[in-house]
């Protein structure tokens, strides 16, 4: 069966410090991967996905993830965090064409001065 | 593009009356929607998932009698929480996805308070 976890519950991070955030996932098949942003009381925004191709993707806000395969991974990292950045991060796994999505159990990010 | 809005954004009602949500693409057409439920600090826990002109298809463990789903044209989808109670108030969130297409888009979300 599908399954995403992600390891760590919440994070705190120095401002302009770098961040990872780990996401493993399990799946058979070649799997669609999305990494999503939420602020508390809003819907979810789509910070970066990965189809096929290059293993390292762009996303907005000056994140990136790499897929990778050997390890069942797709981490999200930023160089230098802001502020802003502070919200709940999930990662998510998907089938199929307009299938369903399998998140994970999320990660809280916290930012401090 | 690619926008997603629910209606309203927060409510409150008084058990054992029902409630209607709806999630509305408002800029493509939407052959799949989904609607989520979230717990406060929790993930997303699909409900269902609804083809246009399709009945929904939830997922294990959740009531259909209670979560009616309606997904009646390309760019609108309800949600209709019946006869609630306290322990369904929740975080709702609708998304959404074209034909053919990989990626969801997300609504706002729906808080539902019920007294």
């Amino acid at each position: 069966a599908q399954s995403v976890t992600q390891p760590d519950i919440h994070i705190t991070v120095s401002e302009g410090a770098s961040l990872e955030l780990r996401c493993n996932y399990s799946y058979g098949a070649t799997p669609y991967l999305f990494w999503y942003v939420q602020s508390p009381g809003q819907g979810l925004q789509l910070l970066l996905k990965y189809f096929s191709g290059d293993t390292l993707v762009q996303g907005i806000k000056g994140f990136e993830a790499e897929f990778k395969r050997s390890q069942s991974s797709f981490n999200l990292r930023k160089p230098s965090v802001h502020w802003s950045d502070a919200a709940e991060y999930f990662c998510a796994v998907g089938a199929n064409q307009g299938g369903k999505l399998i998140f994970g159990q999320g990660t809280e990010l916290s930012v401090k001065p | 593009g690619a926008v997603v809005s629910q209606h309203p954004s927060r409510v409150i009602c008084k058990s054992g009356t029902s409630v209607k949500i709806e999630c509305r693409s408002l800029d493509f057409q939407a052959t799949t929607m989904f609607w989520y439920r979230q717990f406060p600090k929790q993930s997303l826990m699909l409900m269902a998932t609804s083809n246009e002109g399709s009945k929904a298809t939830y997922e294990q463990g959740v009531e259909k009698d209670k979560f009616l789903i309606n997904h009646a044209s390309l760019t609108l989808s309800t949600l209709t929480v019946t006869s609630a109670h306290p322990e369904d108030s929740s975080f709702y969130i609708c998304s959404a996805s074209s034909a053919g297409g990989y990626e969801q888009y997300f609504g706002p979300g729906t808080r539902l308070t019920v007294t």
